[in-house]
């Protein structure tokens, strides 16, 4: 069965530097959820998108942006980078914004030196 | 305002032994699920279960068996004949399902079982 992929595994970047992270949901999940776990913590929810629309917000720094595009694929765009950025950033997919059918990626590995 | 609690910040048993992770939660809504997550050293987020408020019996999948208590806002997970492949951070979410609700999962700060042989 298809999964919740998430490009790429792994990214290294510098201070200061951009970041793009890309998901792709399950086909006809149309709502993407982005979390973020720093070393030693649980996931903490940063952004979701529902029918290409912001459904909710959380704790998402003004320096991460993110959208939903028309193939319900989403990207997490982060500028300005920060040491404290490192994480693991996770997309999870569902249908409708309902629980049943809820499904994470492997996540992507973002490494700020 | 949701909220999961694990009390439980790493536990350390030998192999064969049965271990329980606890879950405390806190909602005000009457419809909401919980899960338990399993994320071994490699990092990702492996689903175990979900189980919604309405839904009260315990359930028991192999090794595993979790006991959902609604008068204790309870979601304990418990491994029989735990094996070092068991060795993981274990995060127990809650998730409201109110109208209002988008969806998202509020985590437990997790419990880092270590299964020596």
């Amino acid at each position: 069965a298809a999964g919740v992929i998430q490009s790429p595994r792994h990214l290294i970047k510098e201070k200061r530097e951009t970041a793009t992270l890309k998901c792709y949901p399950i086909p006809r999940h149309d709502t993407v959820y982005w979390y973020q776990q720093g070393p030693g913590q649980d996931p903490q929810f940063l952004i979701s998108f529902y029918e290409k629309m912001q459904s909710d917000k959380g704790s998402i720094p003004d320096r991460f942006s993110a959208q939903q595009f028309s193939d319900y694929h989403s990207e997490l765009n982060m500028s300005s980078l920060e040491l404290g950025d490192s994480a693991l950033y996770f997309c999870a997919s569902t249908m409708g914004q309902k629980l049943r059918s809820y499904t994470f990626g492997s996540g992507t590995r973002l490494t700020v030196v | 305002a949701q909220k999961v609690t694990q009390a439980q910040t790493e536990i350390s048993v030998v192999e064969k032994e049965d271990v329980t992770l606890d879950c405390v939660y806190e909602t005000r809504d009457t419809t909401y699920y919980l899960f338990w997550y399993k994320q071994p050293p490699s990092g990702e987020l492996v689903f175990l279960i979900r189980r919604n408020s309405f839904d009260e019996q315990n359930e028991i999948s192999g090794r595993y068996s979790w006991n959902f208590q609604k008068s204790t806002s309870s979601f304990n997970f418990t491994i029989t004949a735990s094996q070092v492949v068991d060795s993981a951070v274990y995060f127990c979410a809650l998730s409201e399902e109110a109208s209002s609700n988008t969806g998202k999962l509020i985590f437990g700060q997790g419990t880092t079982l270590q299964v020596k042989p």
